[in-house]
């Protein structure tokens, strides 16, 4: 089975600054997809970014980047120009997609980020 | 196209009842999947319905319990509740298969059993 691992629970950044959150995550597969997705307080959990196993370039949306090292199994996604509402906690996650099984997804146990005004 | 709906957002429970939650996944989408989340466990898959079909299962005891209709609904049932199932439980819906496949989430139900 795939795990996703997050290492630190709580972090804390002063807004404008970056951040950078880590995820680290265990597979035999070749061909996976890679998520991180943002749960704000008391709001739905929307997706932030993703990236393809089988593409080296690393996926950028606005602020948001990742570093995917995948000989290391490392994904780890940088929030640059933090704004107040980056406030969330953040879950990585991995997805084997399968034709016909279903893509099961393995989400880590967050990290729980707060920009500091 | 509207999103993931979850009913009801909040439910009160104690030890012993049973619950079903109900969820109405994105318009054309026909994969439910559905998450446990707590506090330092993250999110914790229970089970994953396609076509009325429970397609994966997690490490979930009997008492969890789901299905879906031919609309693409899903109910997610627990019976005899204990007060470790106090949880936040998500929904998400997802359309395409065999590639990249986005999961949509809808607001989740706040399940607390005293």
């Amino acid at each position: 089975a795939q795990t996703v691992t997050q290492s630190q629970p709580e972090m804390s950044v002063q807004e404008a600054e970056t951040v950078t959150l880590s995820c680290t995550y265990d597979t035999s597969e070749n061909n996976y997809y890679l998520f991180w997705y943002k749960q704000p307080p008391s709001r739905q959990m929307i997706l932030v970014i993703r990236q393809e196993a089988y593409k080296q370039q690393n996926a950028t949306e606005n602020r948001f980047s990742v570093n995917f090292q995948k000989a290391a199994k490392s994904f780890s996604l940088k929030i640059s120009d933090s704004q107040l509402g980056d406030t969330a906690m953040y879950f990585c996650a991995f997805m084997k997609p399968r034709q016909n099984t279903g893509n099961q997804f393995y989400f880590g146990t967050g990290t729980s980020l707060t920009v500091i005004p | 196209k509207a999103g993931v709906t979850q009913t009801p957002r909040y439910l009160i429970k104690t030890r012993g009842q049973q619950v079903t939650l109900s969820c109405s996944p994105i318009s054309g989408h026909r994969s439910v999947s559905w998450y446990q989340q707590t506090p330092g466990q993250g999110l914790q898959f229970l089970f994953e319905y396609f076509s009325e079909t429970q397609r994966n299962k997690g490490n979930f005891p009997g008492r969890f319990s789901g299905r879906q209709f031919s609309n693409s609904r899903s109910e997610m049932n627990v019976s005899t509740l204990e007060l470790g199932d106090s949880a936040l439980y998500l929904c998400a819906s997802s359309g395409r298969e065999g590639s990249y496949n986005e999961q949509f989430f809808g607001p989740g139900t706040r399940l607390t059993v005293l």
